[in-house]
């Protein structure tokens, strides 16, 4: 069926370097996309959204770029801290009440 | 911004027992999510309510899971008789201003 998918499952990036995670989305009628960080034990945290009518949206070091031709998605933190590490999950709305179907999560791990 | 808290946080069962984990959001909100993240995984909706009634429930396997929705606020997802392939966590959420915010989930482990 439909599905949202991530390229790289792990992601190691030095401390101060701009990170770039990718998603790739079969669902051509998708129309809102949405990046989750999640850390271990906790739920799915927000970090940006965007539209289909867009294609490029940022927000506090996040930019969230949105490739309708090929299907692609990606998110690019910058200058990453430690703090940034965690598991990020690109999602499409399913319906219009907004559910979610998430792809399944890149780990990003910054060192020092 | 929306809380949500979840209870227990973890339990341990044994294969054919039955579970339920609640749903407490802080404040009233309409559309609430059940969704279930086995290790390794994205999240899978499980079920949408809006109010008391039920959005959408097509993934949720009705031979043994049940949820409800008390008043249009908490929640209960039940788990009977429990497989093994149902280890995973929990998660609730609410949406809230189009964003969904969710609970710290409850980590089922089925032996």
């Amino acid at each position: 069926g439909e599905s949202v998918g991530l390229h790289l499952p792990t992601l190691s990036v030095q401390e101060g370097d701009n990170s770039i995670i990718n998603c790739a989305y079969s669902n051509s009628a998708s129309d809102y996309f949405i990046w989750y960080k999640q850390e271990s034990g906790k739920g799915p945290q927000f970090i940006i959204d965007i539209r289909s009518n867009m294609d490029k949206r940022q927000g506090q070091r996040v930019t969230v770029l949105l490739n309708k031709t090929v299907k692609h998605l990606s998110l690019q933190i910058a200058a990453t801290q430690p703090g940034d590490s965690a598991v990020y999950f690109c999602a499409e709305s399913l319906n219009s009440g907004y559910a979610l179907n998430f792809g399944k999560g890149t780990s990003l791990l910054v060192t020092p | 911004e929306a809380g949500v808290a979840q209870s227990p946080r973890y339990k341990i069962i044994e294969k054919r027992q039955s579970v339920a984990f609640w749903c407490n959001p802080i404040s009233g909100h309409a559309t609430l999510y059940w969704y279930q993240q086995i290790l390794g995984q994205g999240p899978k909706l499980l079920i949408q309510f809006q109010n008391n009634g039920v959005v959408d429930d097509s993934q949720l396997p009705k031979d043994r899971f049940s949820a409800e929705r008390l008043k249009g606020v908490d929640s209960t997802l039940k788990i009977q008789p429990a497989k093994l392939e149902d280890s995973a966590v929990y998660l609730c959420a609410i949406l809230e201003d189009y964003e969904q915010y969710f609970g710290p989930g409850t980590r089922l482990t089925v032996t």
